[in-house]
């Protein structure tokens, strides 16, 4: 079974301060590994993805992602939030040889100016 | 233009009727899903389909059915609305090969009275 914790459904930051979702997965096998990002009224896009190779992802928008198997996680960080950051952020997994892809339960992002 | 179309953006309707989601793409996938997102709850796969002939229940099929009329053209139908369908509704595309990237509509909000 494959399933993602995302904990904290809403996360405040201040403009300028580091953005940290905490992502932690559940998979029998090598996990591929994906944060997406919904922005308000709009269905949801790719971040960034780990699935082999290097353990620290970089995505779009200056976020990125690291890869730790030995703490089953991938936390997304950026180190300095603006107010376009603003939106639903979701982790998901999918595990290899596995067809469908299982999303946390997402993490709203507030920027406090 | 959307790559992928979701028909309509809204609607309310009333217990016990038959509804159904549209969902059109021009990417060329082969790979469409559909999924619900409710609040605190991310996104729960309904059912998915990997070319024209073949249908797959996901992890909340109960109360839905599908038809891909066409490699473009996915729909969901709830053929006797409750209230607990009530949710944003999403497609989603995918290509065969980099299927764990999805590309999403921009929802359906139904609201079932």
């Amino acid at each position: 079974a494959q399933s993602v914790t995302q904990l904290g459904s809403h996360v405040s930051v201040s403009e300028g301060a580091l953005v940290l979702l905490r992502c932690n997965y559940s998979s029998s096998v090598p996990p591929y590994l994906f944060w997406y990002v919904q922005y308000p009224n709009q269905g949801l896009q790719l971040l960034l993805k780990y699935t082999t190779g290097a353990t620290l992802v970089k995505g779009i928008n200056g976020f990125e992602a690291e890869f730790k198997k030995s703490e089953t996680s991938f936390h997304l960080t950026k180190p300095s939030a603006h107010m376009s950051d603003a939106a639903e952020y979701f982790c998901a997994v999918r595990s290899y040889g596995n067809n469908r892809l299982a999303f946390g339960k997402g993490n709203q992002v507030v920027v406090i100016p | 233009d959307a790559d992928v179309t979701q028909t309509p953006r809204n609607r309310i309707t009333k217990t016990g009727k038959r509804i159904m989601l549209e969902c059109s793409q021009t990417k060329g996938h082969d790979r469409m899903y559909w999924y619900r997102q409710d609040p605190g709850l991310g996104l729960r796969l309904i059912y998915y389909s990997f070319d024209v002939k073949d249908i797959n229940k996901g992890e909340i099929s109960d109360g839905y059915s599908v038809s891909r009329q066409a490699q473009a053209k996915f729909s969901l139908s709830l053929e006797s609305a409750i209230p607990n369908q009530t949710a944003l509704y999403f497609c989603a595309t995918s290509d065969t090969d980099e299927d764990e990237k999805l590309f999403f509509g921009s929802g359906t909000q139904l609201s079932v009275l």
